[in-house]
C-alpha cells in the first residue's frame, strides 16, 4: 500500500456521462497529481494542485476539471464523455516539489475509466 | 523544456540474462531523471534516480542506471533478469524545480523462461 488512495478502482459508463474520480494523498503530502495513461498517448500529466491551489496544468482538456479541497483530498471531474477517454487514471502526491525531485512521485493504483 | 524518449517499446529478455532498458532526454538545463516501474494493476514505483553527484545510481531490485551527459542517456541495466521483472518500465525527467516533470512512453519487458 502506497498511502495514496484512489477510488473507484473502476467505472464503467456511457458516452456524455460525467464521472468524479477521487484521490486521497499519502499523510503529510501537500501536493497531488493527476496523470492519464492510456496505450496510445502514454502517460500523460494533467495537472497537479499544491495545498489547495492548482499549481501546474498538462495536456488537460477543457471537459475535465479538478480541485484539492482543505483536507487535501482531490476529485478529477470528467464530463461529456468520449470513447477516446477510456484509460487509467493515476493520481500522485508528494509533499511538494523538491520532495518530488528526492524522492519521486508516490502513485495510487488508479481508477480504470471505461466509456462505452 | 524536457522530454524523454524510450527506444524499444518492448523487450524481451531470457531469465538470467542482461536486461537493457534504454532512455535518452533532452533537456535545457541540467536535468533530473528517474525510472520509474509499473506491475500490473499497480501505479508506478520509484526505481531509481539521478539528480547530481555519481553518475551511476542504484536502486532497488538490482537495477542501476548510468547518466552520460555526453550521450544525453540514462539506460536502465540489471545484470540477470528474475521472472519477477517482468514489467512496464518508464524514464522520466524533470528540470531542477520538480514543476516540469516527463515521462517516457513506457517499456514492456517480457522475461522468457
Amino acid at each position: 500500500d502506497s498511502g495514496v488512495t484512489q477510488t473507484p478502482k473502476h467505472l464503467i459508463t456511457a458516452t456524455g456521462q460525467r464521472v468524479t474520480l477521487r484521490c486521497s494523498p499519502r499523510s503529510g503530502d501537500l501536493s497531488v497529481y493527476w496523470y492519464q495513461q492510456s496505450l496510445d498517448q502514454g502517460l500523460q500529466f494533467l495537472i497537479q494542485y499544491y495545498n489547495g491551489e492548482e499549481r501546474a496544468k498538462g495536456n488537460i482538456l477543457e471537459r475535465f476539471s479538478a480541485q484539492q479541497f482543505p483536507d487535501l483530498h482531490s476529485e478529477l471531474n470528467l464530463s461529456s464523455l468520449e470513447l477516446g477517454d477510456s484509460a487509467l487514471y493515476f493520481c500522485a502526491s508528494s509533499v511538494g516539489s523538491r520532495d518530488l525531485l528526492l524522492s519521486g512521485y508516490t502513485f495510487g493504483s488508479g481508477t480504470r475509466l471505461t466509456v462505452v | 523544456a524536457q522530454s524523454v524518449t524510450q527506444l524499444g517499446s518492448h523487450v524481451s529478455v531470457s531469465e538470467g540474462a542482461l536486461v537493457l532498458l534504454r532512455c535518452n532526454y533532452s533537456s535545457s538545463v541540467p536535468p533530473y531523471l528517474f525510472w520509474y516501474v509499473q506491475y500490473p494493476n499497480q501505479g508506478l514505483q520509484l526505481l531509481l534516480k539521478y539528480t547530481t553527484g555519481a553518475t551511476l545510481v542504484k536502486g532497488i531490485n538490482g537495477f542501476e542506471a548510468e547518466f552520460k551527459k555526453s550521450e544525453t542517456s540514462f539506460h536502465l541495466t540489471k545484470p540477470s533478469a528474475h521472472m519477477s521483472d517482468a514489467a512496464e518500465y518508464f524514464c522520466a525527467v524533470s528540470d531542477p524545480t520538480g514543476n516540469q516533470f516527463y515521462f517516457g512512453t513506457g517499456t514492456s519487458l517480457t522475461v522468457i523462461p
